[in-house]
């Protein structure tokens, strides 16, 4: 089974500041997600990767920057965050190791908030 | 614009009742709906349907497809508390994963 460990899990910080979430999977799938949950709009999808180095931006990107330097890591970086991006952040895999079907395996969430 | 609408967003039920949850969609060039699962934390998947009419089932949760009304549903029979969740419903388009499109969800709530 596909493992995925987000960090941090929780983590409090101020308006400004820069952030780095960092997601790290076991089992080499080529497709990674980023998704932020808010009360009354579900899941929506900020940038995700193909491949090392190739990533591209989903719904909600404003604000928001990626990296993929090693297949197993998949690093979300807020610039300088704001209150808006309060928010839980998910990270996801295809469950298909080379496909990116909508069967997605998701982390457990780091939980984000910006005073 | 691809679109998800779930019904109803909230629903509290004794154990034991059944239940059906609703996903209405709009999406350009369907490839498949899916349903998840999101209990304290990470969603979990439940099924991918992708032709009308054929029942997928697992347990005491069944779910269907109609491409023609674009909706879906989830059955619950003799629920239990350990249903209670938040259950999410998404479309995918042919563009793949990437264009994963999620609904508001429906919060779940099985009272002993």
């Amino acid at each position: 089974d596909a493992g995925i460990t987000q960090s941090p899990r929780h983590k409090v910080t101020e308006t400004g500041t820069p952030v780095t979430l960092r997601c790290h999977q076991t089992e080499n799938h080529r497709y990674m997600y980023w998704y932020r949950q808010d009360p009354g709009h579900g899941l929506r999808l900020i940038h995700y990767s193909y491949g090392v180095k190739d990533t591209d931006k989903g719904e909600v990107s404003d604000g928001y920057s990626v990296s993929r330097s090693k297949t197993e890591d998949f690093l979300l970086t807020l610039e300088s965050a704001t209150s808006s991006q309060t928010s839980v952040y998910f990270c996801a895999i295809s469950v298909d190791t080379f496909a990116n079907t909508g069967e997605l395996f998701f982390g457990e969430g780091s939980r984000l908030t910006v005073l | 614009e691809d679109k998800v609408v779930q019904s109803p967003l909230s629903l509290v039920v004794h154990e034991g009742d059944t239940v059906t949850l609703n996903c209405s969609y709009e999406v350009t060039n369907f490839r498949s709906l899916l349903w998840y699962k999101q209990e304290k934390k990470a969603p979990t998947f439940l099924f991918m349907l992708t032709s009308s009419g054929i029942e997928k089932k697992s347990g005491r949760l069944s779910s269907i497809l109609d491409k023609k009304e674009l909706f879906s549903i989830l059955n619950i029979t003799a629920t239990q508390t350990g249903d209670s969740a938040i259950y999410l419903c998404a479309v995918e388009s042919t563009q793949g994963a990437q264009k994963l499109v999620f609904g508001q969800g429906t919060r779940l709530t099985i009272n002993p």
